[in-house]
């Protein structure tokens, strides 16, 4: 089925390590989205790219990096990772605004 | 500055019952407005969005939704809720600069069916 597909599904890190989540989509969407989602708080927009070779940041990117690699992957990286970014991140695509989400990444650090 | 507002944190309907969800918005201007589902374990999916034009708009599954500008509310409804329908509903408007790649969600509304 087409999609956005992410991975890891889940991840354990310990506090300092770092790690890439990567996404996929073969929708041919040129805006790609990173968004952490917390209880009781919705979706934050981390960063996205509206384009190949161009991105921004969005509510909450402190902490860390993007890469847009081609039309179709869009990474997501922690360089040092800390407690207060234990998450689940979800990736996006669409034209205009999200339309498409992978099903996440459950992200613990301890 | 635009926010979103979800009065309801969790609702639940028996099955076969209507469904209203509420969404309150503030924004400067006409704005975007969206609402996206998501099932238990899964990503957001686009249901409906608003753009201009007619008040009243048609998604996807048999849902639709009303904007109010008086009331600053887009509201999502259903006719029938079937079992399927048991999920979380968020309302979304867009954030700085009117840019719907930018959008703000709402902190959602749990949906149980009642069997």
């Amino acid at each position: 089925n087409a999609g956005v597909t992410q991975t890891p599904k889940f991840q354990v890190l310990k506090t300092g390590q770092s790690m890439t989540l990567q996404c996929a989509q073969d929708m041919n969407h040129n805006s790609m989205y990173w968004y952490r989602q917390d209880p009781g708080m919705g979706l934050r927009l981390i960063y996205y790219s509206a384009s190949e070779g161009t991105t921004d940041k969005g509510e909450v990117p402190n902490g860390y990096n993007v890469s847009r690699l081609n039309k179709r992957e869009f990474s997501l990286r922690l360089e040092s990772a800390a407690p207060s970014q234990t998450s689940v991140y979800f990736c996006a695509s669409g034209v205009g605004q999200p339309q498409h989400f992978g099903d996440g990444t459950r992200l613990s650090i301890l | 500055a635009q926010s979103v507002t979800q009065p309801d944190i969790h609702i639940t309907v028996s099955e076969g019952a209507s469904l209203e969800l509420r969404c309150n918005y503030s924004y400067g201007a006409t704005p975007y407005l969206f609402w996206y589902v998501q099932s238990p374990g899964q990503g957001l999916q686009l249901l409906l969005k608003y753009f201009s034009g007619d008040t009243l708009v048609q998604g996807i599954k048999g849902f639709e939704a009303e904007f109010k500008r008086s009331q600053s509310s887009f509201t999502l409804r259903k006719p029938s809720v079937h079992w399927s329908d048991a999920a979380e509903y968020f309302c979304a408007v867009p954030g700085a600069y009117s840019s719907a790649s930018k959008i703000i969600f709402g902190s959602g509304t749990r949906l149980s069916i009642r069997p």
